[in-house]
């Protein structure tokens, strides 16, 4: 089975300066995808960033960008010029590129840092 | 585009008691996740559905938990009786299709148990 750690229960970051997020994850599959998901005070999950396996190439979105080191199985998400809105519990996330026939989308969640973000 | 509907938005119940949370998935989405969120810890799956069958239920405790979706639209989530370990943020999601990302989630409900 896939697990998923999150290591920082808790981030402090400066408004405008840049944090790092980390996560590492556990799997035997070599296809697999690994997300990002934000979730403020309202609890709605919100997608912040997707990564597929099989790209070499770092994913972006905006002031958002991760570091996915396949090898190490490491996936940081790095969120420049923070802003007050970027304060949540963030969510690193895993989920089997081939996960048979009835598994569709089942995500395998770490469990969550706080990013706190100082005016 | 309206988003998940889920309510109540908060609950508290004594244990032993029965409730019951509701999911309204965005318009046309065929696939509907609910996922339990206990304080401090990421989201588990507890049920996905298929239009009104269901796809996974493998982490779903049924002894207490039911889950249905009879039309394929909306869907209830039941506990009965509820254990103050049960005490925990309820997420529905739904997708447009089985494998299709993102998924787009509700508010949650949050319940206590008591």
């Amino acid at each position: 089975a896939q697990t998923v750690t999150q290591s920082q229960p808790e981030m402090s970051v400066q408004e405008a300066e840049t944090v790092t997020l980390s996560c590492t994850y556990d799997t035997s599959e070599s296809d697999y995808y690994l997300f990002w998901y934000k979730q403020p005070p309202s609890r709605q999950m919100i997608l912040v960033i997707r990564q597929e396996a099989y790209k070499q190439q770092n994913a972006t979105e905006n002031r958002f960008s991760v570091n996915f080191q396949k090898a190490a199985k490491s996936f940081s998400l790095k969120i420049s010029d923070s802003q007050l809105g970027d304060a949540a519990m963030y969510f690193c996330a895993y989920r089997s590129a081939f996960p048979g026939l009835n598994a569709g989308n089942m995500l395998t969640f770490g469990g969550g840092t706080r990013l706190m973000v100082k005016p | 585009e309206a988003g998940v509907a889920q309510s109540p938005r908060y609950k508290i119940i004594e244990k032993r008691q029965s409730v019951a949370f509701w999911c309204n998935p965005i318009s046309g989405h065929a696939t509907l996740y609910w996922y339990q969120q206990i304080l401090g810890q990421g989201p588990k799956l507890l049920i996905q559905f298929q239009n009104n069958g269901v796809v996974d239920d493998s982490q779903l405790p049924k002894d207490r938990f039911s889950a249905e979706r009879l039309k394929g639209v909306d869907s209830t989530l039941k506990i009965q009786p509820a254990k103050l370990e049960d005490s925990a943020v309820y997420l529905c999601a739904s997708s447009p299709a089985l494998s299709t990302h993102p998924l787009h989630f509700g508010n949650g409900t949050r319940l206590t148990v008591t």
